[in-house]
């Protein structure tokens, strides 16, 4: 089955940049999703098609992705982006979610 | 506006199986696929399969096949998810969610969840 990975947790100060990875084989070449999740609540999508910011997300939030890695990106992280972050490769056969990062602000 | 709302609480047995609805509204609902994920107490999101509305073609995650099945009422816009057979492994918390509704290859609309709970 199609494994992928995420480190399990990343701690930032306020004001820096963020960079949660997600792994696996040739990810590069199928569409990643990433969503954000508080505490009790569901999870929201912050990033589609490995790239693009859905409408109501700051621009801050971005996404990339090539070879077998993906990354999210919060540049100027604040307190309000402490959460856990989920990665979600896409293809005609494949919808896993990685493990998730947990993000700290402090 | 586009809403996911889903079924209560359920308390089961081991051995037993369980409905978990989701009830759609604010679109038209046979135009989107519908994805179910759990999510177990401290743990990650896990899909379990997609169901499309307009035709019934599914597509449940190999490790839940034998349990899983997945159905729909578009009369009342509802999809539905029933796991049998539980396990204690099986206590978590669902949720259903909208396959690309404004944005491809995401689920961007979300259930509020449904907590099961699996008892010996």
């Amino acid at each position: 089955s199609y494994e992928v990975t995420q480190p399990p947790s990343l701690s930032v100060s306020p004001g820096q940049t963020a960079s949660i990875t997600c792994s696996a084989d040739k990810l590069g070449n199928k569409y990643v999703s990433w969503y954000q999740q508080k505490p009790g609540q569901s999870p929201i999508l912050v990033i589609y098609q490995s790239r693009k910011r859905p409408s109501g997300i700051p621009e801050r939030f971005s996404g990339s992705n090539s070879g077998n890695t993906a990354t999210l990106t919060i540049t100027g992280t604040q307190a309000m982006d402490e959460a856990d972050y989920y990665c979600q490769a896409w293809d005609s056969s494949t919808r896993v979610f990685g493990g998730g990062t947990k993000l700290t602000v402090l | 506006q586009v809403q996911l709302e889903q079924s209560g609480a359920e308390v089961k047995k081991v051995g037993a199986s369980v409905q978990v609805s989701c009830k759609a509204s604010g679109y038209t609902f046979a135009n989107y696929g519908i994805s179910w994920v759990r999510q177990a107490p401290g743990q990650g999101l896990e899909w379990m399969g997609w169901i499309s509305p307009y035709n019934g073609d599914t597509d449940y995650a190999e490790r839940l096949r034998d349990r899983l099945t997945m159905t729909t009422d578009t009369s009342t816009s509802t999809a539905y998810m029933e796991l049998r057979s539980l396990r204690p492994d099986d206590m978590a918390v669902y949720y259903c969610a909208i396959n690309g509704h404004s944005y491809n290859f995401a689920l961007d609309v979300w259930g509020q969840g449904t907590s099961v709970t699996v008892s010996s």
